[in-house]
Parts: C-alpha cells; sequence; structure tokens
C-alpha cells in the first residue's frame, strides 16, 4: 500500500516568509509525528499528534511553528516568519498506534535564503 | 523524561568486522525499542524492534536484545559489509508518555573495503 507522503520534497523561501509543509500518513495510522533534521544532526521531535488527543507540542522550538492534523488524517506544520536556522529536512512519521514501528515520509528539505 | 543515549560516531570500520553500537534509555513507563537505519540518500527505515525484556529483534544480521536490568539495547553485528555504511538511530516509544517517541542522536557507521 501507499507509504506516508510529504509534499513539496523540497522547498526554498526567502527569509520572513512563511511556508505549509504537508503530511499524509498511512490510512489508518493514529500517531503521526514531526521531527526536524539538520545536517548531520539527529532527529528533533517537534510535534506528536494521537488519535483525538490534545497534540504534544513539546518539541516547537518557537511560537512561529505549529501544526494541525484535520480529520485524524492530513497534517500540516506551519513556519511563520522563517529564519535561516529553520533549514532542515523535516521528516514526518505515522505509525497504526504508539509504541508501534514509525513509518517515515521522504521529507521536505527546507531552505531558508 | 524519556531520553535515549547511543554511542557517538562516527564508527569507521573495516569490512568483516564486529560491530557494537551502545545504546542506553531512561523510560518513565515500559517502552518498546527500536533500530532504525538511513542509509545515504534514503529515508528513514525500521531495522529492527523489541516490546518486552529479554526479546531480541534480528533482521539483516543485525541483533539486539532488549535488557530491563541495563536499561540497554546495544545493536551489533558479526561481520559488518560495505552496504551497512549508514546513519543508526536508537529509539524508544513509551506508553508510560502516551506513545510519544524518543530518539538518539544517531551514529554514523561507515565500512570500508
Amino acid at each position: 500500500g501507499a507509504g506516508v507522503s510529504q509534499s513539496p520534497s523540497n522547498k526554498v523561501t526567502e527569509k520572513g516568509k512563511d511556508v505549509e509543509l504537508r503530511c499524509d500518513p498511512i490510512s489508518g495510522h493514529t500517531a503521526l509525528y514531526w521531527y526536524r533534521q539538520s545536517l548531520g544532526q539527529g532527529l528533533e521531535f517537534l510535534i506528536y499528534f494521537q488519535g483525538n488527543s490534545a497534540p504534544d507540542k513539546s518539541g516547537l522550538p518557537s511560537d512561529r511553528f505549529s501544526a494541525e492534523r484535520t480529520g485524524g488524517s492530513v497534517s500540516t506544520l506551519t513556519i511563520q516568519r522563517t529564519q535561516q536556522e529553520d533549514s532542515a529536512v523535516y521528516l514526518c512519521a505515522s505509525s497504526p498506534t504508539p509504541r508501534e514501528t514509525q513509518y517515515f515520509g521522504p521529507g521536505t528539505r527546507l531552505l531558508v535564503l | 523524561g524519556d531520553s535515549v543515549t547511543q554511542m557517538e560516531g562516527p564508527v569507521t570500520l573495516s569490512e568483516e568486522a564486529f560491530l557494537t553500537i551502545n545504546c542506553t534509555y531512561t523510560a518513565t513507563g515500559y517502552p518498546s525499542l527500536f533500530w532504525y537505519v538511513q542509509y545515504p540518500g534514503e529515508g528513514l527505515q525500521l531495522l529492527l524492534k523489541a516490546t518486552k525484556a529479554d526479546d531480541k529483534g534480528s533482521n539483516k544480521g543485525f541483533e539486539a536484545t532488549y535488557r530491563k536490568e541495563t536499561t540497554s539495547f546495544h545493536l551489533e553485528k558479526g561481520s559488518v559489509q560495505v552496504s551497512d555504511s549508514a546513519v543508526y538511530f536508537c529509539a524508544l516509544s513509551d506508553r508510560g508518555n502516551a506513545g510519544k517517541s524518543t530518539f538518539g542522536d544517531g551514529t554514523t557507521l561507515t565500512v570500508k573495503p
């Protein structure tokens, strides 16, 4: 079946602009995660959605970052007033339930000029 | 809170050498443990997992045993190949933390012929 998809695959933007990153999880997966991976670095947790529960936003680095998940499926990560330090690969993952294997999307490579 | 500590890299080995990448964890509950791998130019994917104490996960010649007494999940392979060159991430998913996942910083392995 279809895996996790993310769009766009690449995004170049100017400092100060807003960007939206989209994630389509595997159908039926209740858990959805956003991570950030900077060049040569590990995974930085951003936000976690589980079913209809309030999301865990503890990893969001600033109030410029926000995310939503509509209808328990598609998720959008929004970065407002982008800064150069926001440049990274943004990864989305989903899992059937918490504690199970996460399936990762290919990522969105964001470059802020 | 939950945390995962894995051996710092980079690790460079010759082909057919024995590999160990150490991983220890702290968790508030009773976690599932995972090793994920990221091959050059590819997305993150599951390598192996274990869901309870003394379980051994194995795949592609890699093994890791869930050791509750030492809170460890060390990755081992008896004879590495050039194709094993990748970044390896240890991770946990903790039901005591609503299933949120925590990743280590990743260990880069390079295998030379």
